[in-house]
C-alpha cells in the first residue's frame, strides 16, 4: 500500500539559507500535518491543511511557510535557517474529513543546519 | 491546549518481562489515541490506534487500552524481546483538525 512520501530524506544547509521539504500524502487523504522533532524531543505540531486550505497552526516560526497544492502534495518552506532548526521534520496524512481517522507518518526529512 | 505525558521516561527490563507503558492526556475530548514506535533517528511506525469509542486494541504481543474519562491510555507489551527496544510515543488526536499531540515517549531497552 502507498505510504506518505517525504523528500529529501536528508538535507544539509548553511545558516541563513533556505530549504524546501516536500510531502506526498497517501492518495485520497484530505489532511496533511507537519511536525518538527528536535533531538531528544517529542514531535511538535507546526501546521496542517485540509483540502488544500490551511486548517490549524501550531508552533511554526514566522520564517517558515507551507502550502498544499492542487495535487495534494505539500511543501514546507524554511528561510533564514538557524542552527536550532536542525531537526527531523515529519509529514503525516489522514482522512480527517471522514472523522478521526488514523494519521500515517512519513519517514521524515532530517535537516542539518551548519 | 492538549498536553500528553508519558511515564516512565525510560525503562530497562530483562527479556521475557511483561511491561506497561503509561500515557495521560489533559483534554478528554479526544477523537483517537495512537501508539507509535520510533527507532533512533528513524521515522514513526504506527502500532495501534484506539478510537474514542473503543476501550482497547490488540496486535500480536501488544495491547493498548483507553480510558477517556480518566485521561489515560496504557500500552501493554507481553513477553518483551530485545527487538522491542525503541522509544514508544503516544499521540492524542483532538481539535477541529484531529491534530495528534505527542508525549515525550518512553525509551525502552530490553536486554538479553
Amino acid at each position: 500500500a502507498a505510504g506518505v512520501i517525504q523528500s529529501p530524506r536528508h538535507l544539509i544547509k548553511e545558516k541563513r539559507e533556505t530549504a524546501t521539504l516536500k510531502c506526498y500524502p497517501i492518495p485520497r487523504h484530505d489532511t496533511v500535518y507537519w511536525y518538527q522533532q528536535g533531538p531528544g524531543q517529542d514531535p511538535q505540531f507546526l501546521i496542517s491543511f485540509y483540502e488544500k486550505m490551511q486548517s490549524d497552526k501550531g508552533s511554526i516560526p514566522d520564517r517558515f511557510s507551507a502550502q498544499q497544492f492542487s495535487d495534494y502534495h505539500s511543501e514546507l518552506n524554511m528561510s533564514s535557517l538557524e542552527l536550532g532548526d536542525s531537526a527531523l521534520y515529519f509529514c503525516a496524512s489522514s482522512l480527517a474529513g471522514q472523522g478521526a481517522a488514523e494519521a500515517f507518518f512519513g519517514q521524515g526529512t532530517r535537516l542539518t543546519v551548519v | 491546549k492538549q498536553e500528553v505525558t508519558q511515564i516512565p521516561a525510560a525503562l530497562s527490563v530483562p527479556e521475557g518481562e511483561n511491561l506497561v507503558l503509561n500515557c495521560s492526556f489533559t483534554d478528554s475530548a479526544i477523537y483517537n489515541l495512537q501508539w507509535f514506535r520510533q527507532d533512533p533517528g528513524k521515522g514513526l511506525t504506527s502500532l495501534l490506534l484506539i478510537q474514542s469509542s473503543q476501550r482497547e486494541q490488540t496486535s500480536g504481543r501488544l495491547n493498548a487500552s483507553l480510558d477517556k474519562s480518566s485521561g489515560r491510555s496504557t500500552l501493554y507489551i507481553a513477553a518483551s524481546q530485545p527487538g522491542d527496544s525503541a522509544t514508544y510515543l503516544c499521540a492524542a488526536a483532538s481539535g477541529g483538525s484531529y491534530i495528534p499531540t505527542f508525549g515525550r515517549g518512553t525509551s525502552l531497552i530490553v536486554h538479553p
